[in-house]
């Protein structure tokens, strides 16, 4: 059983486009984070969110953590070639174990 | 760059045979984890060390084994290795703060097992 879920698993859009990407659980997490990792390297953090309703942005990317801390969402606005990548959820169940999503493959052509 | 390294970069090996991997973790990381990434599995959770104890397990299988060394590097032990055993594994490392948990990743090792 995956504790994470995440929607939609594959997503190829044209550049300029807007994007939202859902990771959903019925597990309440103390944090959740956000990672890209492109082809051949490692998860890169994005960003961490704590507290329920937060929300983050980080230029064009928008992150939000559900009131309950049971789900998040990653919104892109205006995406651009350079945001292709694998888009992972992480959640912290309590002190002892980060959980991650089953992942968005996002692909932006020019 | 994470600052956390891993070696080597790519290992084809047999199977039946053993391998080691090695982590470093960002400067001042007390914590260790490992993970494998496969096509069809995701990112799974291995085990996590903490200051050279092991603090949590995951999906470790028995012929795996890691540990933790005095100066924080770690190293996963994988034997009597299987073709399914190929797969990307990471290793990431935090400052150890419970809380946000968050993680900084290496760039990974591919094990290919022919």
């Amino acid at each position: 059983t995956q504790l994470l879920e995440q929607s939609p698993q594959f997503l190829s859009i044209q550049e300029g486009e807007n994007l939202t990407v859902y990771c959903n659980s019925s597990s309440v997490f103390s944090s959740l984070q956000w990672y890209r990792q492109e082809p051949g390297e490692g998860p890169v953090l994005l960003v961490t969110v704590v507290t329920g309703g937060e929300v983050k942005k980080l230029k064009r990317l928008t992150f939000q953590f559900g009131d309950a801390r049971k789900d998040s969402s990653l919104h892109i606005t205006a995406a651009q070639p350079g945001d292709t990548g694998l888009y992972l959820c992480a959640g912290a169940l309590g002190f002892q174990k980060l959980v991650f999503g089953t992942g968005t493959r996002l692909l932006v052509s020019p | 760059d994470s600052g956390v390294t891993q070696t080597p970069k790519h290992l084809i090996t047999a199977t039946g045979q053993r391998v080691t991997l090695r982590c470093s973790p960002r400067s001042g990381d007390l914590s260790v984890y490992w993970y494998q990434q496969s096509l069809d599995q995701g990112l799974q959770f291995l085990i996590q060390y903490y200051n050279g104890e092991e603090r949590a397990k995951g999906n470790i299988l028995e012929r795996f084994s890691a540990q933790q060394f005095p100066d924080l590097h770690s190293e996963l032990n994988l034997s009597s290795l299987e073709l399914g055993d190929s797969a990307l594994y990471f290793c990431a490392s935090s400052a150890g703060s419970a809380n946000t948990y968050e993680q900084y990743f290496g760039p990974g090792t591919r094990l290919t097992v022919t």
